[in-house]
């Protein structure tokens, strides 16, 4: 079936470090991928998003490319803040089924 | 701007006790779901909603779940006998009426159940 691997939390940056979280899937066809994002007692937001291969999705800042050659999805950020402190979560869509999630990746950010 | 509602924000129950978890969509949606995720784990789809029935469910969502659309506003899910393992947060989303591939999710903020 489906499934959706983050790297493991938390990741620690200071201020205006450079960003990566790993992302990588397992798929049926070609599926559309997700990041979606949870800050502190806020429910899940949409981030970015691609729906085929070499797609680039972006968005406050936040980049993600959809490589198929490698099946990964990783984001990343060139300079992040402390409001970008949330949980971050790879998420597809493979054919018509739901969204399928990873475990979320915590990312704090100091000043 | 619209959001999905979700009460309460944190329930604490006895194990074999029914629960009731409600959610508000956003009111032009037309599709509903809820995930949950144990503490640790992967959110985990339950089920879809859509023209007041379900549409697809999970292995997890079992007959001791069932959701309800009672007014056409609310939407609720209920755990008929709560067991330990039920402890998580429970996301309710909906969306539009857009493909499901390109669709965007709209998620609540969840609510987090504890079976004691």
């Amino acid at each position: 079936g489906d499934s959706v691997t983050q790297m493991e939390g938390p990741v620690t940056l200071s201020e205006e470090a450079f960003l990566t979280i790993n992302c990588t899937y397992t798929a049926t066809g070609y599926p559309s991928l997700f990041w979606y994002v949870q800050y502190p007692g806020e429910g899940l937001q949409l981030l970015l998003k691609a729906t085929k291969a070499d797609d680039k999705g972006s968005n406050k800042g936040f980049e993600a490319t959809y490589r198929k050659e490698t099946t990964s999805f990783h984001l990343e950020k060139g300079s992040v803040q402390v409001s970008d402190s949330a949980v971050y979560f790879c998420a597809l869509i493979s054919g018509y089924s739901t969204l399928t999630f990873g475990k979320g990746t915590m990312l704090l950010v100091s000043p | 701007e619209p959001e999905v509602t979700q009460t309460p924000s944190h329930q604490v129950t006895q194990m074999g006790q029914e629960v009731i978890l409600r959610c508000v969509p956003i009111s032009n949606h037309l599709y509903f779901y809820w995930y949950r995720q144990i503490l640790g784990q992967k959110v985990e789809f339950l089920v879809s909603f859509y023209n007041n029935e379900i549409s697809e469910k999970s292995e997890i969502f079992d007959d001791q779940f069932s959701v309800e659309r009672p007014d056409g506003s609310n939407f609720t899910l209920k755990i008929r006998s709560t067991k330990l393992e039920d402890s998580a947060m429970y996301f309710c989303a909906s969306r539009g009426g857009t493909g499901v591939r390109t669709g965007e999710l709209f998620f609540g903020e969840g609510s987090r159940l504890t079976v004691l």
